[in-house]
């Protein structure tokens, strides 16, 4: 157990619609990132926040976007959305932020499938 | 740029057999970290193991250890003694010390570990 808790778990969504996908950070971790995991593939690092801001992003176009909350919890939304967009979105917490990488705490993912 | 190699994709061995996961990466940096990361069934990533680039020294925790090699940049694991329930997706990862971004990691590929009885 992580303490981080992802919804929904499953989705599915067709070509050109929006999702919001959710993260519950556990008490005191105020630094959240988002990864994109595709079938057999390696987590993809999409952005990082922390203190309510974006302060890090990896390749990704500005479709993909994100918040983070008082609460430290954090949404992830993705517009006009593709094929390729399917995949495992996993959301991990850490607190501080240094730049020293700690122990990363990811949650079980949201699965999302794009018809 | 980084990048992290798991020639592995699977492997396959049967219970109380020795298996050591191969991890190479690249990096400009001359200061960074090294994670390995357990990826069962139900999806999320377990941490395993953070090494930063100044510390050599092997690690061993009950089954696991991890050789650390900076001359060959590899980071490899060890599961002395199998068990089924190892069975899950192992992942290598890296991340540059100074970017800034803290939880920003690359990973590899994988390897996908299967322990049979």
């Amino acid at each position: 157990e992580t303490g981080v808790t992802q919804s929904p778990t499953h989705l599915i969504k067709t070509r050109g619609q929006q999702v919001t996908l959710r993260c519950s950070s556990q008490s005191g971790h105020n630094t959240v990132s988002w990864y994109q995991q595709a079938l057999g593939q390696g987590p993809q690092f999409i952005f990082q926040y922390y203190r309510e801001e974006e302060n890090g992003r990896g390749n990704f176009p500005p479709r993909f976007s994100g918040l983070q909350f008082p609460n430290y919890s954090s949404e992830l939304n993705v517009n006009a959305l593709e094929l390729d967009d399917s995949a495992l979105y996993l959301c991990a917490t850490q607190s501080g932020q240094g730049k020293n990488t700690g122990e990363l705490f990811f949650g079980e993912g949201s699965r999302l499938t794009v018809l | 740029a980084q990048k992290v190699t798991q020639a592995q994709t699977e492997i396959s061995v049967v219970e109380k057999e020795d298996v050591t996961l191969d991890c190479v990466y690249e990096t400009r940096d001359t200061t960074y970290y090294l994670f390995w990361y357990k990826q069962p069934p139900s999806g999320e990533l377990v941490f395993l193991i953070r090494r930063n680039s100044f510390d050599e020294q092997n690690e061993i925790s009950g089954r696991y250890s991890w050789n650390f090699q900076k001359s060959t940049s590899s980071f490899n694991f060890t599961i002395t003694a199998s068990q089924v329930v190892d069975s899950a997706v192992y992942f290598c990862a890296l991340s540059e010390a100074q970017t800034g971004t803290a939880s920003k990691l690359t990973f590899g590929t994988g390897t996908r570990l299967q322990v049979t009885l």
